[in-house]
């Protein structure tokens, strides 16, 4: 059973790169489809972006001008990076293993980023 | 973009009672010759993941109970518990599979009346 792991910095800037890393065990993340999601305190939950294992990476309207999705196969882990964040940006972000087809099967159970000056 | 409603925000059943969650997309989700219907219902628990319930519409996932069951199509689905039990108490969530940007509702709050 594949597992999913977040991780990074609990606390960015205004203005500064937010930058994640979910590391993937039991499995290869190489020949799957991965995806981030997030979800601000006490709201609902948005689709952030969708990265092949081509790497070919989908993302959010909103955030697209901001954000790079990224696969590391030697360490076996999946990264999202987002540039000048606001408090906007602050939330729960998730990743999850995603089947060919688009369906977020598996999730990891999230790491809390807050933009705080 | 494909924007998901769900109706209610907010529901309150009795237990042993049905619980029935709508969603409705701002176009078909009906794509491929076997015209499947790419909509997922996910439940959320407070501090867990989403968890995917049913995927297709209406395929319940493995160790879901048979209590959950999803209808609809095209544009219209149906997220139903047939008879309320405390743990189902969550906030559950539509997500269309169509092709990026894949958007969610907004969420529908479950309570026990």
């Amino acid at each position: 059973q594949v597992q999913l792991q977040e991780s990074g910095p609990g606390l960015v800037k205004p203005s500064e790169t937010l930058s994640l890393t979910c590391t993937v065990s039991g499995g290869s993340i190489s020949g799957s489809y991965w995806s981030w999601t997030r979800q601000p305190p006490g709201k609902g939950l948005e689709w952030v972006g969708h990265i092949y294992y081509t790497g070919t990476a989908y993302y959010q309207t909103s955030l697209k001008s901001r954000l790079t999705i990224s696969l590391d196969t030697s360490k076996n882990q999946i990264s999202l990076k987002l540039s000048s964040v606001t408090d906007a940006d602050t939330a729960v972000y998730y990743c999850a293993k995603v089947s060919p087809s688009g369906v977020a099967e598996h999730w990891g159970q999230g790491t809390l980023v807050t933009v705080f000056s | 973009d494909i924007v998901m409603t769900q109706s209610p925000d907010s529901l309150a059943v009795s237990l042993g009672e049905r619980a029935t969650i709508n969603c409705k997309s701002s176009q078909s989700l009906i794509y491929g010759s076997n015209n499947d219907n790419y909509l997922l219902w996910f439940q959320q628990k407070p501090g867990q993941p989403p968890k995917l319930l049913i995927s297709w519409a209406s395929t319940r996932e493995s160790g879901v109970p048979d209590r959950f069951s999803g209808s609809g199509s095209g544009t219209d689905f149906t997220l139903t518990i047939s008879s309320l039990q405390a743990e189902d108490v969550a906030v559950y969530y539509c997500q269309h599979f169509y092709g990026p940007p894949y958007s969610f509702g907004q969420g529908t709050k479950l309570e026990i009346k």
